[in-house]
């Protein structure tokens, strides 16, 4: 009865490198997205699967970021080259599925990433 | 497009008092989703309640009661009896189809509102 998990829990890395953020939905949740929030505002929708297949990813800022989900289960997002406005906490929800309005997403701890 | 407005940044209430948390939304989707999250300074994001557009009823979970007005698309979340452990950031979302898409996918969320709950 594990919830959605996240590692790492804290990143800090340096302008420029690469960093991947790991995301483990709730077993046999379909459904799996990404979001990112700001301190103090709330979390905004980044990208999201169905199974391994990315359904939407309109809310990715640019072509640094890119998400995976190769086998439907375990979610990766990737930033490349990372900048310093990439520092944010980087949050994975995931619901048993996404065709019925009321699925609740359940949301994991989060990733603090800072980019000094 | 889905836009959520939460225009109390903040709010205070007395322990035991009711307090209610006010949420606009716009949207052209005939068929939506409204839910709040609760985010306590742990930084978990909790579910609290669903409202769903065609839901005849106001929902109602424990504590915690929506008043959803469809035609000023509000659904303010009233929280009966406040605790301490109230005390938190407080998230209005809202889910739709985009695009016309077949399914549902992302929430949009609203800037939030912090609830202090005062002894």
């Amino acid at each position: 009865g594990a919830g959605v998990s996240q590692s790492p829990r804290y990143k800090v890395t340096k302008r420029g490198q690469d960093v991947a953020l790991r995301c483990d939905p709730i077993s046999g949740h379909v459904s799996l997205y990404w979001y990112r929030q700001a301190l103090g505002q709330g979390p905004e929708f980044l990208t999201y699967f169905n199974y391994e297949a990315q359904q939407d990813k309109s809310g990715l800022p640019n072509d640094r970021f890119s998400a995976e989900r190769p086998e439907g289960s375990i979610s990766t997002l990737t930033i490349q080259r990372t900048e310093q406005r990439d520092s944010a906490m980087y949050r994975c929800a995931s619901s048993y599925t996404s065709t019925v309005v009321k699925e609740t997403q359940y949301f994991g701890p989060g990733t603090r990433l800072l980019v000094l | 497009a889905q836009k959520i407005t939460q225009t109390q940044p903040g709010m205070f209430v007395q322990e035991k008092e009711a307090v209610t948390l006010d949420c606009t939304y716009d949207t052209s989707d005939p068929s939506y989703g409204l839910f709040w999250y609760k985010q306590p300074s742990s930084g978990e994001m909790i579910f609290l309640i669903y409202q769903g557009s065609y839901d005849q009823q106001n929902a109602t979970e424990g504590r915690y009661s929506l008043n959803f007005q469809k035609a000023r698309k509000s659904a303010n979340l009233v929280i009966s009896a406040s605790q301490l452990g109230d005390s938190a950031m407080y998230f209005c979302a809202m889910r739709g189809k985009y695009a016309g898409g077949t399914s549902y996918g992302k929430l949009t969320f609203g800037q939030g509102t912090i609830l202090t709950v005062h002894p």
